[in-house]
């Protein structure tokens, strides 16, 4: 069974210091790899996608990708307040659809 | 972008009613559209996939009989919970695919049954 994994949390970081949120994933043919953030009520918004192993960065934001490892990580520099959220990590297979498999998320709280 | 409308966005009926909710992709076309359920605090669960045109694909353990779905154009798909029950209060979300891989999300409705 295809699994993705996270730490619940939660994450507590003081502002301005850097949030690393982990994740890691059972099958070695996943090709793509999301970051979401939920606000609690709220939706899940895509910040951040990855295809390739390496780093990425976007802003505040560096995901960083392991596929030998099966590993994929999101930093958040300098975190602000508005950062606390539920960070979700998403792996897409290979059917058709390019359905996600879902971790159940990591609870991080940036304290000010 | 890749906006994604969602409608209502806050439902309230009576047991034994059926709601409709609307996903719409606002600025792109949606080779697939999905349906998710989350419950307070828990992780989101996928309920069904949806082509365009086609029958949609549920996953183990969602009644195909209550939960309709329907996706008649590339920007529209339809979840409508028929004979709601509470059980089935909870906060649905879409998400729409664009060509790749990345999903993105609606707004959510929140459905309270009493």
């Amino acid at each position: 069974q295809k699994e993705v994994e996270q730490n619940s949390g939660p994450l507590s970081v003081p502002e301005g210091a850097i949030a690393s949120l982990n994740c890691t994933y059972s099958d070695r043919v996943s090709q793509s790899f999301f970051w979401y953030r939920q606000y609690s009520g709220k939706s899940p918004e895509l910040i951040m996608s990855i295809y390739s192993n390496g780093d990425k960065e976007d802003g505040r934001f560096t995901a960083q990708l392991n596929k030998a490892s099966q590993y994929v990580s999101l930093l958040i520099r300098d975190s602000q307040p508005s950062d606390s959220a539920t960070y979700l990590c998403a792996v897409s297979g290979m059917d058709s659809n390019y359905q996600l498999i879902w971790g159940a998320g990591t609870k991080l709280i940036i304290k000010p | 972008g890749a906006v994604v409308s969602q409608h209502p966005s806050r439902v309230i009926c009576k047991s034994g009613t059926s709601v409709k909710i609307e996903c719409r992709s606002l600025d792109f076309q949606a080779t697939t559209m999905f349906w998710y359920r989350q419950f307070p605090k828990k992780s989101l669960m996928l309920m069904a996939t949806s082509n365009e045109g086609s029958k949609a694909t549920y996953e183990q353990g969602v009644e195909k009989d209550k939960f309709l779905i329907n996706h008649a154009s590339l920007t529209l798909s339809t979840l409508t919970v028929t004979s709601a029950h509470p059980e089935d209060s909870s906060f649905y979300i879409c998400s729409a695919r664009k060509v790749g891989y990345e999903q993105y999300f609606g707004p959510g409705t929140r459905l309270t049954v009493t």
